[in-house]
């Protein structure tokens, strides 16, 4: 069956640094990946999207590559800011009804 | 900008009373879903709808019951509230042209 497995958080942050956030996948075929994006007491939000292998999605200055060698889609920004704070989920499309499973959930915290 | 909508935000009841939670979405979309997000924040789904007075269960076994009357409306039932049903609720929705889910912004609901 399908799966996502994200890397469990909290990742505490200064202001300025790098961040990854792995996200690896187990599916049949090659399905649509997204990263959403959960600010406190909000829904989900879409980060960014990949429909096929070797698509980049970006947004904000997040990115994320669909490497279909290695099933992952890892989150990555070069440069975080305090507003970044929030929690990131991994999904992947299973069907024809944009039904998604999610990974559990990453917790992003900046620091000044 | 997705326009999905949820009412209450808030909702904090006692134990027997019957309560539910209204989701509309002005985006003509014809899938609609509801997920539960524990405190540990993973997303649950548990129901969803491709059209007008078609309703499934989702992954999650859920006591409450959902409707589809309307496209653009979604509600969500819980006929005889419990603490367990503490917890917050999500709902989304999705077209056929992007694959991706649109959120609204939760009901947060305490049974007390």
């Amino acid at each position: 069956g399908n799966s996502v497995t994200q890397m469990e958080g909290p990742v505490t942050l200064s202001e300025e640094a790098f961040l990854t956030i792995n996200c690896t996948y187990t599916a049949t075929g090659y399905p649509s990946l997204f990263w959403y994006v959960q600010y406190p007491g909000e829904g989900l939000q879409l980060l960014l999207k990949a429909t096929k292998a070797d698509d980049k999605g970006s947004n904000k200055g997040f990115e994320a590559t669909y490497r279909k060698e290695t099933t992952s889609f890892h989150l990555e920004k070069g440069s975080v800011q305090v507003s970044d704070s929030a929690v990131y989920f991994c999904a992947l499309r299973r069907n024809a009804g944009n039904m998604l499973t999610f990974g559990g959930g990453t917790r992003l915290m900046v620091k000044p | 900008e997705a326009d999905i909508y949820q009412t209450p935000r808030y909702l904090v009841i006692g134990t027997g009373k019957k309560i539910t939670l209204e989701c509309s979405q002005t985006m003509g979309h014809d899938k609609m879903y509801w997920y539960q997000q524990d405190p540990g924040m993973e997303l649950h789904l548990i129901h969803y709808s491709y059209g007008v007075n078609s309703t499934e269960k989702g992954d999650l076994s859920s006591e409450s019951t959902v409707s589809r009357i309307r496209t653009e409306h979604f509600p969500l039932t819980l006929e005889s509230a419990r603490p367990s049903h503490t917890s917050q609720y999500l709902c989304a929705s999705s077209g056929d042209r992007d694959y991706e889910q649109y959120f609204g912004p939760g009901t947060r609901l305490t049974v007390t």
